[in-house]
């Protein structure tokens, strides 16, 4: 089974701090995605990575970074947390044959919090 | 950018009858593909629907795809109280990446 996990289910931080989301996959997926999930939004991509070191902004990517140094792993970074950067984050995985989409593997989420 | 719309937002069914889910989307599309979501957690894939075929099934689901239309129906039937979940459509713009819509929430009450 794929296994995709994601370093904390909660967190709380403070407006200004820099806030690391680790996400880490089993699989040997070539790409990994970011999500935020807000409700009556549905899922909105902050970024993706298609392969080690390479990443592409997605539908918001204002405010966050992301790293990609080993290819089971994908960092979310939040750069000075806003309280608007409360949120579901998600993390997933997929195999990668583009210009096709394969199903994706989600983690079980990090509900983030900022106050 | 949202490409698929959900329909209902919400629905409400007794244990043991059919849900019937919509998705409308605006672009031409590689596959659509349904997920689950139970409350709090990440998401499940359910099933993956290529442009190319009309209808699949994966046991107690039924999904439909009209291209022409762009639109697609995810049918539940025999639906059982673990059933209760979001439920997303999501569409493959030929970019290597997903486009979900708002999600479907269905109760289903025992």
């Amino acid at each position: 089974d794929v296994k995709v996990t994601q370093s904390s289910r909660y967190l709380v931080k403070r407006t200004g701090e820099k806030v690391f989301l680790e996400c880490v996959q089993d699989m040997d997926h070539e790409n990994m995605f970011w999500y935020r999930q807000d409700p009556g939004l549905g899922l909105r991509l902050i970024y993706f990575s298609y392969d080690v070191k390479m990443k592409e902004k997605g539908d918001i990517p204002e405010g966050y970074s992301v790293s990609r140094e080993k290819k089971e792993r994908f960092s979310l970074i939040l750069e000075s947390a806003s309280t608007n950067q409360t949120s579901m984050y998600l993390c997933a995985s997929s195999f990668s044959l583009a210009p096709r989409s394969y199903e994706q593997y989600f983690g079980p989420g990090t509900r983030l919090t900022v106050t | 950018s949202q490409q698929g719309e959900e329909d209902p937002q919400a629905l409400s069914i007794q244990e043991g009858e059919n849900a019937t889910m919509n998705c409308s989307y605006k672009t031409s599309i590689n596959n659509l593909q349904w997920y689950r979501q139970n409350s709090g957690r990440g998401l499940v894939h359910l099933i993956l629907i290529r442009s190319n075929e009309r209808e699949k099934h994966s046991g107690r689901l039924r999904v439909t795809l009209d291209t022409s239309k762009k639109s697609s129906s995810l049918l539940i039937t025999a639906s059982r109280a673990a059933d209760t979940a979001s439920y997303f459509c999501a569409t493959d713009q030929y970019g290597n990446k997903l486009v979900f819509g708002a999600g479907t929430i269905l109760r289903v009450k025992s």
